[in-house]
């Protein structure tokens, strides 16, 4: 079965970067784009980028556009979303998600805390 | 950007009603609509797929409809594990994917 398991919290200062992964299994890795949606405390969900991990073309959203970047090692089939310069507004859970282009699979969340 | 609102923000109704949720896109995404579940704690769970088409392991109760910048979300008599906060998203203009804000269903 499809599987998107994430790494575990981060607490980090304001102007540290943060580094999540999401490791794949159950399907063909490189077939299916993988999308980074975040969700802050008591919020909305908000959609921040994609990766098509057969060639690892990405495209950001506008907002996180200089701040993101995905990434992905086709041998591990695990995908990397890597923030910089966090803000306190950066505290969120961050999902992975993969479909086509629905989300069918989602990860687990990964909640980064930003706090000094 | 297609911007997707949803209403009402909070919609509170008794175990065995009827629940009706809407999702409007501020232009068209033809059948290109999908509706997610989240309860609390938890990743969201697609509900509907393709404006109307429930996706596996949600039962007949969860429908879909609509097309263009119209959507309904209806859950015909619902139980109490169907509380829980609904986001419509559309795929029909990407990137970026959008969601709306979210309907909360909690029990009357």
């Amino acid at each position: 079965q499809v599987q998107l398991v994430q790494s575990g919290a981060e607490v980090k200062k304001p102007g540290a970067s943060v580094k999540v992964s999401c490791k794949a299994s159950g399907y063909t890795f490189t077939s299916y784009y993988m999308h980074w949606v975040r969700q802050a405390p008591g919020q909305g969900l908000e959609w921040m980028g994609f990766i098509y991990p057969s060639g690892g073309s990405t495209t950001y959203a506008q907002k996180f556009q200089g701040r993101l970047t995905i990434t992905r090692d086709t041998s591990t089939s695990t995908v990397y979303m890597e923030l910089i310069s966090l803000r306190y507004e950066d505290t969120a859970v961050y999902y992975c998600a993969t479909g086509n282009p629905a989300l069918d699979y989602w990860g687990q969340g990964t909640l980064v805390t930003v706090s000094s | 950007e297609i911007v997707m609102t949803q209403s009402p923000a909070t919609l509170s109704v008794s175990p065995g009603e009827r629940a009706t949720l809407s999702c409007r896109a501020s232009q068209s995404v033809s059948s290109n609509l999908a509706w997610y579940q989240q309860k609390p704690g938890q990743a969201p769970r697609l509900l509907i797929y393709d404006a109307s088409t429930r996706a596996t392991g949600f039962p007949a109760r969860f429908s879909g409809s609509g097309s263009g910048t119209e959507f309904t979300l209806t859950i015909s008599s619902l139980q109490s594990e169907d509380f829980a906060v609904y986001y419509c998203q559309q795929y029909n203009n990407w990137p970026p994917l959008t969601f709306g804000g979210g309907t909360k269903v909690e029990i009357k």
